[in-house]
Order: C-alpha cells, then sequence, then structure tokens
C-alpha cells in the first residue's frame, strides 16, 4: 500500500528564513509519480510541481526548491526567503504509475504541514 | 479556462436530509474523484470514477454515494448525512494516467448538525 508521511505538522519561521518541508513515502511500484499541492488560507487546492520517480533531477522554481532522492524515499520541499505569501498548508501527493496494475490513479496525500511565515 | 466547478461551496444541513454535492469539469477528463479533508488526516479518497457508468470506492465510501452519466459531471451523494460527514470536500479531474496533476474544485465545506 501507498503511504506518504509529513513528520512535521506546524512549522512557523520569520519572513526571509529558508525552509524545508519534508516528505517521505512509501510504495511497491517502481514507476510512480510525486506532487506537491498548496493550501491557503482561502481553501483551494494549488498544483506546485510534479515528479516522475526516473527522474532524480532537483528543480527550481523561483523561490521554491524540490529534492527528490530515490534513495531515502524523500521528496522535500524549500522555500528561500519565505514570505507571509507563503502561508499555508502544503500537501505532498504520491500516484500510481501505468504499470501498477490497478485502474485508480489515486492521489495519496500525507496529513500535510501548516507553515506560518510571520512578518 | 479549465476548471472544475463544485457546488455549493458551504452547506449547513440537519441529519437524516439528502443532499446532493455537485462537480462539473471542462477539461474532457476520463478520471474523476472526491477527497474528504479532515484536521490531522490529509485528503482520503472516497469514490472515483475512471470514466462514465463506471465507478468505484475509494477508502473511506461509506455512507456516500456517486454516479457518473456524463463525462463532464461526477455529483457526490449523501444519502442521509450524519455529523460524522462534517468535513471539507474536493472533487477532481485528471487526464488518465498516475502521471498527470489533479485540478480541484474550490471545496464543499458540509456542516451536518
Amino acid at each position: 500500500a501507498q503511504k506518504v508521511t509529513q513528520a512535521q505538522t506546524e512549522i512557523s519561521v520569520v519572513e526571509k528564513e529558508d525552509v524545508t518541508l519534508d516528505c517521505v513515502y512509501e510504495t511497491r511500484d517502481t514507476t510512480y509519480y510525486l506532487f506537491w499541492y498548496k493550501q491557503p488560507p482561502s481553501g483551494e487546492l494549488v498544483f506546485l510541481i510534479r515528479r516522475n520517480s526516473f527522474d532524480e533531477q532537483n528543480e527550481i522554481s523561483g523561490r521554491y526548491s524540490w529534492n527528490f532522492q530515490k534513495s531515502t524515499s524523500s521528496f522535500n520541499f524549500t522555500i528561500t526567503a519565505s514570505q507571509v505569501v507563503d502561508s499555508a498548508v502544503y500537501f505532498c501527493a504520491l500516484s500510481e504509475g501505468w504499470n501498477s496494475g490497478g485502474s485508480n490513479y489515486k492521489l495519496t496525500f500525507g496529513k500535510g504541514t501548516l507553515l506560518t511565515v510571520n512578518p | 479556462e479549465a476548471q472544475v466547478t463544485q457546488n455549493p461551496r458551504y452547506l449547513i444541513t440537519v441529519t437524516g436530509k439528502k443532499l446532493t454535492v455537485t462537480c462539473s469539469q471542462n477539461m474532457n477528463h476520463e478520471y474523476m474523484s472526491w477527497y474528504r479533508q479532515d484536521p490531522g488526516l490529509g485528503l482520503r479518497q472516497i469514490y472515483y470514477s475512471m470514466n462514465v457508468e463506471v465507478t468505484d470506492k475509494g477508502d473511506v465510501p461509506e455512507g456516500y454515494k456517486v454516479s457518473r452519466k456524463e463525462k463532464r459531471n461526477f455529483p457526490l451523494i449523501l444519502e442521509s448525512p450524519s455529523p460524522n460527514q462534517t468535513s471539507l470536500y474536493f472533487c477532481a479531474s485528471r487526464r488518465e494516467g498516475g502521471n498527470t496533476e489533479a485540478f480541484f474544485g474550490q471545496g464543499t465545506r458540509l456542516t451536518v448538525v
């Protein structure tokens, strides 16, 4: 069975600090996909990034960066120079691949990390 | 604009009164699903549908029904709501395949008293 663990329930930082959100996953699939979503106080779910299991390249998008390490089954998310607008709940999620044999392209979510950035 | 539309956004109802939360997507996606979000539990899948007339249970299906008569619509039905179904509900759609991002509706905050 798939599982996603976000051990940090809440993180509080001061603006301009860097912060890393941890995500550890479990799956028996050899092909799988990892995602990060942001849920701001307004409640909607905003897609941030998708990563394939066969692509371990790290990615940077502005102040956001993601570190994918298959050896430790981790897909961590770093915000550099955090801003108040980054305050949100962040979810890491895992999806099975084509070779899973199943037909449910379910996203398995972690429980989320509430990030509060204080001015 | 590509979107998933849920209605209503907020709903307060009484125990036992049947209700339907509608979900519609305009991206011609085959795959649609419903999730509920509860504090400390993250999002859990209720039901999913691979295509028209093809639906199946997710992780927490008890007390819910769904239907998929048209590709764009995937309503969630609570035949006899109970207080433990008070939650934030999200509808999602994605193209077929685990490698695609899911598009989520705005969410429906349901309170059952």
